[in-house]
């Protein structure tokens, strides 16, 4: 049960896009339609942004997309702004159990 | 409103045992499964444990299998997790996630109870 693996952070300019990576093997990420992504701003619980690979729930701005290639995952966010920074992680489900990815900090710059 | 609240988070030594709890509202408790999901000081998510609807099915993170224990009472809308042979490793803060219906997705976030395990 290891950690997917994400770079540590990632920056971006206000209106720019960002994209942040998520790896992990065809046990987990590659074997599933199954992977979300959480938002998490310091000192607050996470916000759940994507399921199902890229399906968003209510109330969640269309800038932010997931997608999945292989046994990579990955969340697009357009238009950057302010509020985005953050710390982001993604979630995949893995047969038995579930497994984090390490995080990813994005600044806005 | 979805509200979960974690509640039993202490100071505990090493080899010590503790009980977490969590009080949900705003939804009908025993139409979704619930996790666990800890957090270490300055670190990342990491899942910790599972419960179907009916708590007929668990699920566990290799770091506390055979250490840790869910359980819920849907008659109380609660959600417990039972601690025990506890390890430094494990102090994090501790929430208690209502799953959204689709699979590896909590979607609702209690705002968690801080677990210390020092001598």
């Amino acid at each position: 049960q290891s950690a997917l693996t994400q770079p540590r952070s990632v920056s971006g300019s206000p209106g720019q896009s960002v994209t942040i990576s998520c790896t992990g093997t065809s046990s987990d990420v590659g074997g599933y339609n199954y992977v979300s992504w959480y938002q998490q701003h310091p000192g607050k619980a996470p916000k759940l942004m994507i399921y199902d690979v890229s399906k968003r729930p209510s109330g969640v701005p269309d800038r932010f997309s997931g997608s999945k290639s292989g046994n990579t995952a990955s969340l697009t966010i357009s238009g950057l702004q302010a509020e985005d920074e953050a710390d982001y992680y993604c979630c995949s489900y893995a047969g038995s159990h579930v497994v984090f990815g390490g995080g990813t900090k994005l600044t806005v710059l | 409103e979805v509200q979960l609240v974690e509640s039993g988070g202490v100071v505990v030594q090493p080899g010590g045992s503790l009980r977490l709890s969590c009080a949900a509202s705003g939804f009908t408790f025993d139409d979704y499964a619930m996790h666990w999901v800890r957090q270490a000081p300055g670190k990342g998510l990491e899942w910790v444990s599972l419960i179907s609807w009916d708590g007929g099915s668990t699920y566990y993170a290799d770091s506390v299998k055979g250490r840790f224990t869910i359980s819920r009472d849907n008659s109380k809308n609660s959600l417990y997790l039972q601690m025990n042979s506890l390890r430094a490793e494990d102090t994090a803060l501790y929430y208690c996630a209502k799953d959204s219906g689709a699979v590896a997705a909590p979607d609702y976030w209690g705002q968690g109870t801080l677990v210390t395990v020092s001598s």
